[in-house]
């Protein structure tokens, strides 16, 4: 069975700074790997997805996500945070095959101005 | 509005009462899935359905919950009796496809609180 690990539960930085988001998962084979984001009171957003291909994986909103199977992770970067995307960020970890991914229990991204 | 629509947002509800919360999909999906989510944890899938039917209920209370999604109308997640420790967001997805490879799809989710 998959499994995902986000170990940072909150992160804090400066409006314009830079973003980077950990997710590790646990899977035998090539996984599929999704990143929500979650705003306060709202559902989660799709931001990004990869199944095969390119390691590096453009988004909506100015992130992208860079699958390193050596390392089994899935970090999300934004090179230049706004204070819109202060939210809940999850990644997300899913089989070929299967229909059910497994979330991460999430990190909170703090803007400050 | 052409995403998943879920109704109410908020659902207040005494010891021992029922909640119903429902969802309908996104136009042209037909696959529904259901997730509990508590005060900062991830989403816990809880049951997945197919039109008329349920396609797994792994992740839901044997007593208590059910679901269904009929051929006519939207989903519904039912809680019987609920007790305090069922106060969580509710949230439903939908897809076109069962496959990982087509993304669920949110909605704004139910908060269930029970007094």
């Amino acid at each position: 069975a998959q499994s995902v690990t986000q170990p940072d539960i909150h992160i804090t930085v400066s409006e314009g700074a830079s973003l980077e988001l950990r997710c590790n998962y646990s899977y035998g084979a090539t996984p599929y790997l999704f990143w929500y984001v979650q705003s306060p009171g709202q559902g989660l957003q799709l931001l990004l997805k990869y199944f095969s291909g390119d390691t590096l994986v453009q988004g909506i909103k100015g992130f992208e996500a860079e699958f390193k199977r050596s390392q089994s992770s899935f970090n999300l970067r934004k090179p230049s945070v706004h204070w819109s995307d202060a939210a809940e960020y999850f990644c997300a970890v899913g089989a070929g095959g299967s229909y059910i991914p497994t979330f991460g229990r999430g990190t909170s991204l703090i803007v400050h101005p | 509005n052409a995403g998943v629509m879920q109704n109410p947002r908020h659902l207040v509800r005494r010891r021992g009462q029922e909640a119903r919360l429902r969802c309908s999909p996104m136009k042209g999906h037909s696959h529904v899935y259901w997730y509990r989510q508590l005060p900062e944890e991830g989403l816990k899938f809880m049951v997945y359905l197919q039109k008329e039917n349920i396609i797994d209920e792994s992740g839901m209370p044997k007593e208590r919950f059910s679901a269904e999604f009929p051929k006519e109308g939207p989903s519904i997640l039912r809680i019987q009796q609920v007790v305090r420790g069922d106060s969580a967001a509710y949230f439903c997805a939908s897809s076109r496809g069962e496959d990982i490879g087509q993304p669920q799809h949110f909605g704004d989710g139910t908060r269930l609180s029970i007094l």
